[in-house]
């Protein structure tokens, strides 16, 4: 079975500009979250989204925003890009809401985002 | 509040040698603790994790004990590889339904 995939990989974006970032969750899995992962630093909570509708969101500005689709998949747009919004921004999909004893996120292996 | 603390890095190690990244953390409520690995290009895999005091998390000979009374979740390895170079990451999953990770700590394992 294929796991979290996203797209694009690579990304460079000029300051100012908008983005748009696709995951596809594990099929049959439910619930999306977003994580910015600054270089160095680990990642951030951007949102969870569960049964397409937002069930969390972490300390970002508006310029974030997020959706999920019928099929679970789901896009992270950005906009008013900052040369601070240069990170590697990671998907994490799990079957449930929340983690518990046998539910594991699974994440994908990110896009790596340049604004310049 | 929930927060995540782990030692700097980054660590160089011969091989064979014993491994301990520290980890501490700050919660509220019952956290889950997790180790995670994020190789070089990649994203984050899980290595091991515990969801309640006193479990034992173990995979790959690397282990780490969930401790209520210290707040901590160490991580070890009796004898590391090459292929252990990687960057990890201690996260606790608390309220809210999200990941809280430390800042990471690159270990690279020289032969």
């Amino acid at each position: 079975d294929a796991g979290v995939t996203q797209s694009p990989t690579h990304l460079i974006k000029t300051r100012g500009q908008q983005v748009t970032l696709r995951c596809s969750p594990i099929s049959g899995h439910k619930s999306v979250s977003w994580y910015q992962q600054v270089l160095g630093q680990g990642p951030q909570f951007i949102f969870q989204y569960y049964e397409k509708e937002e069930r969390g969101r972490g300390n970002f500005p508006d310029r974030f925003s997020a959706r999920q689709f019928p099929n679970y998949s789901s896009e992270l747009n950005v906009n008013a890009l900052l040369l601070g919004d240069s990170a590697l921004y990671l998907c994490a999909s799990s079957s449930n809401r929340g983690l518990g004893k046998n539910t594991e996120a699974f994440f994908g292996q990110g896009t790596r985002l340049t604004v310049v | 509040g929930n927060s995540v603390t782990q030692m700097e890095g980054p660590v160089t190690l011969s091989e064979e040698a014993f491994l301990t990244i520290n980890c501490t953390y700050t919660a509220t409520g019952y956290p889950s603790l997790f180790w995670y690995v994020q190789y070089p290009g990649e994203g984050l895999q899980l290595l091991l994790k515990a969801t309640k005091a006193d479990d034992k998390g173990s995979n790959k000979g690397f282990e780490a004990t969930y401790r209520k009374e210290t707040t901590s979740f160490h991580l070890e390895k009796g004898s590391v590889q090459v292929s252990d170079s990687a960057v990890y990451f201690c996260a606790l999953y608390s309220t809210g339904n999200q990941f809280y990770f430390g800042t990471g700590t690159s270990l690279t394992v020289i032969p």
